[in-house]
C-alpha cells in the first residue's frame, strides 16, 4: 500500500534559524496536504498543493510539491516560539477513485528554543 | 459555530468494557473519519465513512465498531477495550473526497 515517508522525524532549532521538513510518498500524488498540530492539540489544515512543480508561500511558510508529485517540502524561515508543533504531510494517491482515504506521513516535531 | 466536537474529551475505563466516543460536525460534511493517534505517533486510520449508512474499514479497525445513521454524528464503539486501545481519538470530516479534513479537539482515552 501507500506509504508516506517524513524527514526528519525530529528537529531542534534556535529561534532565528530556518526549518525545512520533507515528504516523501511511494506513489505519486493527486495532491499534497500539510497539517500542523501543536502540542497537545489537535492536526490544523495548512495548506493544499495540486499541480506538478507548485509553490506556495504563507509569510514565512513556503511549501513545494514535487514534479513528479511524490514528493513534497515545507520551509520555514526564520523560526519563531510560534512554530512549535508537529507538521504532517498527508495525500491521496492519484487515480483511486474511491476511498477517500488521506495518507499521513509519522510527521515531523519542531521545537525552537528561543 | 461549533464546527466539529467530540465527546467525552477524556475517558478513563477498564479492559474489557465497551467504550463509545462521540463526534458531532455542524457543516452537513459527508466524510468522516476516525484516527487514533498514539504518544510520538502520527494519525492512523481506524474507520471512515462517504455518507449515511456507508462505512469502510481503515488500517486499524479491529476492535472498533463504527455507525452513521445521522450525517452529522459518526459514533466509535470500542467493543471490549483493551490497554493496545489506550491512546488519543481524532475525528474529523471533509466536505469533499480527497479535500481538507478539519479535525476535532480530540478525545483522550486510557484504557487500565
Amino acid at each position: 500500500g501507500q506509504q508516506v515517508m517524513q524527514i526528519p522525524q525530529y528537529q531542534h532549532v534556535q529561534e532565528g534559524e530556518d526549518f525545512t521538513t520533507y515528504c516523501n510518498s511511494s506513489t505519486t500524488l493527486s495532491n499534497i496536504q500539510w497539517y500542523k498540530q501543536r502540542p497537545g492539540g489537535h492536526p490544523v489544515f495548512l495548506i493544499q498543493l495540486v499541480k506538478s512543480g507548485e509553490v506556495k508561500k504563507q509569510k514565512r511558510l513556503t511549501f513545494q510539491f514535487g514534479e513528479a508529485k511524490k514528493n513534497s517540502s515545507l520551509h520555514i524561515t526564520a523560526t519563531q516560539t510560534t512554530d512549535v508543533g508537529t507538521y504532517f504531510c498527508a495525500g491521496p494517491p492519484l487515480g483511486v477513485t474511491s476511498g477517500s482515504r488521506l495518507t499521513f506521513g509519522e510527521g515531523t516535531q519542531l521545537t525552537v528554543n528561543p | 459555530d461549533a464546527g466539529i466536537t467530540q465527546s467525552p474529551r477524556y475517558k478513563i475505563t477498564e479492559t474489557g468494557r465497551q467504550v463509545t466516543l462521540m463526534c458531532h460536525q455542524t457543516w452537513s460534511h459527508s466524510y468522516m473519519f476516525w484516527y487514533r493517534q498514539d504518544l510520538g505517533h502520527g494519525l492512523r486510520l481506524i474507520y471512515y465513512s462517504a455518507a449515511a449508512d456507508i462505512t469502510d474499514k481503515g488500517e486499524v479497525p479491529d476492535g472498533y465498531v463504527v455507525s452513521r445513521s445521522k450525517t452529522e454524528n459518526f459514533p466509535l464503539t470500542l467493543e471490549s477495550a483493551t490497554r493496545s486501545q489506550t491512546s488519543v481519538y481524532f475525528c474529523a470530516s471533509s466536505g469533499r473526497e480527497w479535500d481538507t479534513q478539519y479535525f476535532g479537539p480530540g478525545t483522550r482515552l486510557t484504557v487500565l
